[in-house]
């Protein structure tokens, strides 16, 4: 299994307080992903890091910001968390110059139960 | 663009019967594509992938052929398990730039 931890596991939080999530990696991939996963949604990327200091936005990036000071760590902020961010929240990994064959296979941590009152 | 196309769920089966999820995308260019497991209360597992047109994907008894023609990646297995209740993402990589594109995801049950 590929070396990603997620941290906290879960956390129950209120409205309007600013909530951090932290994915790790042990694997040296460079690009790191934040979904979120809501019933009838599937998975819906909210930003994604192609190197240290290097994001960009996903689908649903609104009311989410992220940060990558070194290769192994990706943070996920909710500077004011509001119950629609009540979800689950997983982490990814890739880096297709280790897949063999270039394409872009994702792994995956193994998520983040956030609950917003 | 990009997109996954999943069959709806759930599904029941019933223990060692025949199973097929559907799943078609539409792609610019020639993607990658995979079938993730997701077992209750963890992460999703890449369970096979096909990188080209016309490749079957296996593993765990699970197969799934690279339809270009028909723009299908369609995950069967001939006889399934208790064990097999889980939910099941479709999902391509362009193998351009670095996104992934999932399905909504069919849960499965299997029961004894």
């Amino acid at each position: 299994d590929a070396g990603i931890t997620q941290s906290p596991r879960h956390k129950v939080t209120e409205t309007g307080t600013p909530v951090t999530l932290r994915c790790h990696q042990t694997e040296n991939h460079r690009y790191m992903y934040w979904y979120r996963q809501d019933p009838g949604h599937g998975l819906r990327l909210i930003h994604y890091s192609y190197g240290v200091k290097d994001t960009d936005k996903g689908e649903v990036s609104d009311g989410y910001s992220v940060s990558r000071s070194k290769t192994e760590d990706f943070l996920l902020t909710l500077e004011s968390a509001t119950s629609s961010q009540t979800s689950v929240y997983f982490c990814a990994i890739s880096d297709p110059s280790t897949s063999g064959g270039g394409y872009n296979e994702q792994f995956f941590g193994p998520g983040t139960r956030l609950t917003v009152l | 663009g990009n997109s996954v196309t999943q069959m709806e769920g759930p599904v029941t089966l019933s223990e060692e019967a025949f199973l097929t999820i559907n799943c078609t995308y539409t792609a610019t260019g020639y993607p990658s594509l995979f079938w993730y497991v997701q077992y209750p209360g963890e992460g999703l597992q890449l369970l096979l992938k096909a990188t080209k047109a016309d490749d079957k994907g296996s593993n765990k008894g699970f197969e799934a052929t690279y339809r270009k023609e028909t723009t299908s990646f369609h995950l069967e297995k001939g006889s399934v398990q208790v064990s097999d209740s889980a939910v099941y993402f479709c999902a391509l990589s362009p193998n351009t730039g670095n996104q992934f594109y999932f399905g909504t995801g069919t849960s499965l049950t299997v029961i004894p």
